[in-house]
């Protein structure tokens, strides 16, 4: 079935280590987007990419860097220079055409980051 | 992008109807009504999303009144599976980054 796969589901870091989670879409779907999660709170867009080799900074892209060397993949690396890394971070892909307000975006499952 | 006020919390009995409300009075002529749902621990799941008319799909339907000011979620049979936090959220439909923004939903409460 088609859809948005993160992993891994669960991931533990140390002081001063980057991490870096995965995101694949096998919906053919051009635009990508990773988001941010705290408790109880709504979601805060990081990055977003309209096309491969292209990317645009969110809301909170300070301490996070990424890719997007392939359409179907988007990997979001969380850096040492992320001082509150500990969240639920969330991928999402949508279409691109018939502009953004009428292509729902579909999301994973999310990937749980905690610090040791 | 305009905001919505969503109630906190609803309860629903199981097999009714769940409406759910939602204002969006300063909503502009181009922008969406999304509505998305999140079960504890998951990704956000779309539902339905609609400019003036109503929809319908197989999961819900969207009522939005004459002047698109407000809106209303109809899950028609809704089950215990349904409980979760619904978000309402309008978006531009071009000319920003598409991003979603989720204010803080109402928590759906289906009892049996």
């Amino acid at each position: 079935d088609g859809g948005i796969t993160q992993s891994p589901k669960y991931l533990f870091r140390k002081e001063g280590q980057n991490v870096t989670l995965s995101c694949e879409q096998n919906l053919n779907h051009d635009a990508m987007y990773w988001y941010r999660q705290d408790p109880g709170q709504g979601l805060r867009l990081i990055y977003y990419s309209q096309i491969v080799n292209d990317f645009q900074k969110g809301d909170i892209a300070e301490g996070y860097s990424v890719s997007r060397e392939k359409k179907e993949s988007f990997p979001l690396t969380v850096t040492s220079a992320q001082k509150n890394p500990t969240a639920f971070y969330l991928c999402a892909s949508s279409p691109l055409g018939g502009g953004w307000g009428n292509q729902p975006q579909h999301f994973g499952d999310g990937t749980r980051l905690s610090i040791l | 992008d305009a905001k919505t006020t969503q109630p906190p919390s609803m309860d629903c009995a199981e097999g009714r109807a769940a409406n759910l409300p939602c204002n969006h009075s300063t909503i502009s002529g181009n922008e969406y009504v999304y509505w998305y749902r999140q079960i504890h621990s998951q990704g956000p799941q779309y539902i339905i999303h609609g400019l003036k008319n109503n929809e319908t799909n197989e999961m819900a339907s969207l009522i939005i009144t004459e002047d698109r000011k407000s809106s209303t979620l109809i899950l028609p049979h809704a089950t215990l599976r349904d409980t979760a936090v619904y978000y309402c959220i309008v978006r531009v439909g071009s000319g920003n980054t598409g991003k979603l923004i989720f204010g803080q939903g109402t928590t759906l409460q289906v009892k049996p």
